[in-house]
């Protein structure tokens, strides 16, 4: 069972937007300001989507966003495309056991 | 833009040690600027954290892990190594090495495509 809590599957049509939540807990999500979200395509190597909540790094498409409210973190995807379904994972440092736990992962339909 | 590639046998018999091997390319393993990080795949489950090392040799291990879990460097040849004794099926996953930023905690910005290791007989 991973630290952080992830809907197994979201979907959504081309054009509109979905929001994946990622929950934690006061150890990690609702204390740090360091969670990640990270896009993973079968075969490929998982790719950092957004940084510390809400950053994205060069050359992440501004249809992707990243916010926080309390122990929930969420990753927006606006103007849905085909080329968004994947699995997406998001990741929080932690004063826990472990420094870094991650979600369960979310797997995104383009219907 | 740093690249990643993991390597080793895809194939463990269990008891044995389980060696992967993860080469840096187009930039330094010597960067001050990352740990360089081991992350595994379990079948059908998410993402867990094995450890890191940073180019003096310093180390941080997952605790659920620790007692058989060796990280190493190799900075001459740019390649940080993933030593596993004692392994058992649970350990059979996708193996990867990834880029964690220092002053980002938790921020993975590279990683390699991943290696599945099976564990059997």
């Amino acid at each position: 069972q991973s630290a952080l809590t992830q809907p197994a599957s979201v979907s959504g049509s081309p054009g509109q937007s979905i929001t994946i939540s990622c929950t934690g807990s006061s150890s990690d999500v609702g204390t740090y300001n360091y969670v990640s979200w990270y896009q993973h395509r079968p075969g490929k190597a998982p790719q950092l989507m957004i940084y510390e909540v809400s950053n994205r790094p060069s050359g992440v498409s501004n249809r992707f966003s990243g916010s926080k409210s309390g122990n929930t973190a969420s990753l927006t995807i606006s103007g849905l495309q085909g080329e968004d379904e994947a699995d997406y994972y998001c990741s929080s440092y932690s004063h826990s056991s472990t420094p870094v736990v991650f979600g369960g992962g979310s797997k995104v339909t383009v219907l | 833009q740093v690249q990643l590639q993991e390597s080793g046998p895809g194939l463990v018999k269990p008891s044995q040690t389980l060696s992967l091997t993860c080469t840096v390319s187009g930039g330094s393993i010597s960067s001050d600027d990352y740990y360089w990080s081991w992350i595994r795949q379990s079948p059908g489950k998410g993402l867990e954290w094995i450890g890191y090392i940073y180019y003096t040799g310093s180390t941080h291990y997952n605790p659920s892990l620790k007692s058989r879990l060796t990280i190493s460097v190799d900075t001459s040849k740019s390649q940080f190594s993933l030593r596993l004794r004692s392994v058992t099926a649970a350990d059979t996953a996708v193996y990867y090495c990834a880029s964690e930023i220092r002053d980002a905690a938790a921020t993975f910005d590279c990683w390699g495509q991943g290696t599945l290791v099976t564990v059997s007989s």
